[in-house]
């Protein structure tokens, strides 16, 4: 079945401990999205990648790192986690560019103590 | 900077009636407008899309209607079911490498 997959579903954490969100899609696509999703404000991206080693910043990276070493994966790196990225993360990706339709995870909820 | 704004942060409709949802956007530059749907618990799905080049995209039930000299869309859904209920996202490609902007989201209730 073609989906892309997130864990953990659920996280809590506390201020400053390292943690990683993994995102992997079995659909040989080439562009990976992360997106965090808060009231009031919807989507807002945090990275994407257009193909392996090649990514770039969307409208709110701050506080977040990403890879792309392999082009199934792309996790998600908070590398000193704060309060204010409390909020639900989706990871999607889209064959090509994101002009196509992209398939979303279905979502990480990370609370941050 | 938030250049895709969603006003109406929920709509009520009945079954079998018209639920219009509407989308501003900022930057005429703009040429490519996507619509998500989002139920609890699960990741947004596609839904429609429509380029610059266009006015309407039509797919089954559900129209997209684009305005450019308004900078506005709006998405039809006729006639409007129960399964229907969920939130809507209007979403603008930003750049041609494949950034995205979202809308806020429509809650939409569809009412037996």
């Amino acid at each position: 079945e073609a989906q892309v997959t997130q864990n953990p579903r659920y996280l809590i954490t506390v201020t400053g401990k390292k943690l990683t969100v993994t995102c992997s899609q079995n659909m040989n696509h080439e562009y990976m999205s992360w997106y965090r999703q808060d009231p009031g404000l919807g989507l807002r991206q945090i990275y994407y990648s257009m193909n392996v080693e090649v990514t770039d910043k969307g409208d709110v990276p701050e506080g977040y790192k990403v890879s792309r070493k392999e082009k199934r994966n792309f996790p998600l790196i908070l590398e000193s986690p704060s309060p204010n990225q409390t909020s639900l993360y989706f990871c999607a990706s889209s064959f090509r560019t994101g002009r196509e339709t992209q398939y979303f995870g279905p979502g990480t909820r990370l609370l941050v103590l | 900077d938030q250049q895709v704004k969603q006003n109406s942060p929920s709509l009520s409709v009945q079954e079998g009636r018209i639920s219009i949802l509407n989308c501003d956007y900022t930057n005429s530059m703009f040429d490519y407008f996507l619509w998500y749907k989002k139920y609890p618990a699960e990741g947004p799905t596609f839904l429609i899309s429509i380029s610059s080049i266009k006015d309407k995209n039509e797919d089954g039930r559900f129209t997209v209607f684009l305005n450019k000299s308004a900078k506005h869309l709006s998405l039809h859904i006729v006639p409007s079911q129960p399964g229907d209920s969920a939130v809507y996202f209007c979403a603008v490609l930003t750049d041609s490498w494949g950034k995205l902007q979202f809308g806020a989201g429509t809650q939409v209730v569809v009412t037996p």
